[in-house]
């Protein structure tokens, strides 16, 4: 069955790093891949998207890359910020599903601290 | 960007009563809409499909006469829980699907709180 990890539960950084996190599928070949950030008690909020076709694409200082011969994306936070800290989550267009269902991986709390 | 409201934003309700939730589209027409629950420190769990006019696609595990989905017009979508009980407890999200340069979006609304006593 299709199958998405994001290997870390929780990440701390400090601020003005990079923050990196990860997304990894199995038995799937998606045609998209999209990042959402989930604030608490909060719905989530689109974030970048990124086709199987795309390698890397980039959004002020977020930046998505996308290996499908890894399985893999890595989501990057450049000069983060508290602000910042939330959860992120990883999603998948689910194969022939219809209009864009996607499953969700269970999400990376990022903490910033300044 | 696009928008999408829920309400209400919480609602606490006796075990064995009816709740219902909606999702609202506001500044575009969404043909699909989707409903979601999360479990405190879990994913988001897809449990049906809603199309505007027709019968909603329940996932698996999903009781259908116990969710009932309504999708009546292009803006607005209903989730009705019946006889909830305590386990219904959990954080209800919905979201429409809108396409944009050549895939599909998806805008969650808010969220909604349900507890179950």
């Amino acid at each position: 069955s299709q199958k998405i990890e994001q290997n870390s539960e929780a990440l701390n950084i400090q601020e003005g790093k990079t923050a990196t996190l990860t997304c990894n599928y199995t038995n799937y070949s998606p045609a998209y891949l999209q990042w959402y950030r989930q604030d608490p008690g909060r719905g989530p909020v689109f974030l970048l998207l990124i086709r199987e076709n795309e390698k890397e694409k980039r959004k002020e200082r977020l930046k998505v890359t996308f290996d499908t011969t890894l399985k893999q994306s890595l989501f990057h936070i450049t000069a983060s910020q508290p602000a910042d800290s939330a959860t992120y989550l990883c999603a998948l267009d689910v194969k022939g599903g219809s209009q864009g269902n996607l499953i969700f991986g269970k999400g990376t709390k990022l903490s910033v601290k300044p | 960007g696009a928008v999408v409201s829920q309400h209400p934003s919480w609602v606490i309700c006796k075990s064995g009563t009816s709740v219902k939730i909606e999702c609202r589209s506001l500044d575009f027409q969404a043909t699909t809409m989707f409903w979601y629950r999360q479990f405190p420190k879990q994913s988001l769990m897809l449990m049906a499909t809603s199309n505007e006019g027709s019968k909603a696609t329940y996932e698996q595990g999903v009781e259908k006469d116990k969710f009932l989905i309504n999708h009546a017009s292009l803006t607005l979508s209903t989730l009705t829980v019946t006889s909830a009980h305590p386990e219904d407890s959990s954080f209800y999200i919905c979201s429409a699907s809108d396409f944009w340069g050549g895939s599909y979006e998806q805008y969650f609304g808010p969220g909604t709180r349900l507890t179950v006593t």
